[in-house]
């Protein structure tokens, strides 16, 4: 059974850059999309960006110039790094897998609150 | 604004049926069968519920169903039991922005 545990900073400072990183396991790496979701505080969720071990990215448009997602099968790992945040961008950000069921979101972790202040 | 449209919320009694809409476009919902549901209980991660449209992951209810019509999907909560208050959220696969959620609708059972 795959687990997702995300991590990272908690507070980020504006105009700065969020890191944020996912540890599978229960799975390879290497056999589902890798995605990030997030959900400002009291709001809906919002997809973020994916990730295939093929190589194959994509962002939400509205993101996308902010925006890398990588992979690191070694340490069955994915990140993200999103630069120049502002207040906008605190959320809960959620790991999620998509391994097939017809591009749902099968699989979540806990998630992690960022918030984004001075 | 969210890309689909959920109606903010629905409620109902016990053993009651309810639906929730999810509207969207001939871009995402009207094009593809990849139309998924999530519910979530407050301070939880989300757990989806329908995927496809129509089809139930393995240990979910059955009384969770759903459905399709046009650029309209549907999930369907029959026999409403108190557990089953929560945020419902639609997702599509869409060609214009690959994945998109509704703004999720709050269920209250009365």
């Amino acid at each position: 059974q795959v687990q997702l545990q995300e991590s990272g900073p908690g507070l980020v400072k504006p105009s700065e850059t969020l890191s944020l990183s996912c540890s599978v396991s229960g799975a390879s790496i290497g056999n589902y999309y890798w995605n990030w979701i997030r959900q400002p505080p009291g709001k809906g969720l919002e997809w973020v960006a994916y990730i295939h071990n093929s190589g194959s990215t994509n962002y939400n448009p509205s993101l996308n110039s902010r925006l890398t997602i990588s992979l690191d099968t070694s340490k069955n790992q994915f990140s993200m790094k999103m630069i120049s945040v502002t207040a906008a961008d605190t959320a809960v950000y959620y790991c999620v897998a998509v391994s097939g069921l017809g591009w749902a979101f099968d699989t979540w972790g806990q998630g992690t609150m960022v918030t984004v202040s001075s | 604004q969210s890309a689909l449209t959920q109606p903010a919320s629905v409620s109902g009694s016990p053993g009651q049926s309810i639906t929730i809409s999810c509207t969207g476009t001939s871009s995402d919902v009207g094009n593809y069968n990849f139309v998924s549901w999530y519910q979530q209980h407050p301070d939880k991660a989300p757990k989806l519920i329908i995927y496809e449209v129509s089809a139930r992951p393995p240990g979910v209810s059955n009384h969770f169903s759903g459905s399709k019509s046009g650029n309209t999907a549907s999930l369907t909560i029959s026999g409403l039991q108190a557990e089953d208050e929560a945020d419902y959220y639609c997702s599509s696969y869409s060609s214009s922005t690959t994945l998109v959620f509704g703004g999720g609708t709050k269920l209250t059972v009365l």
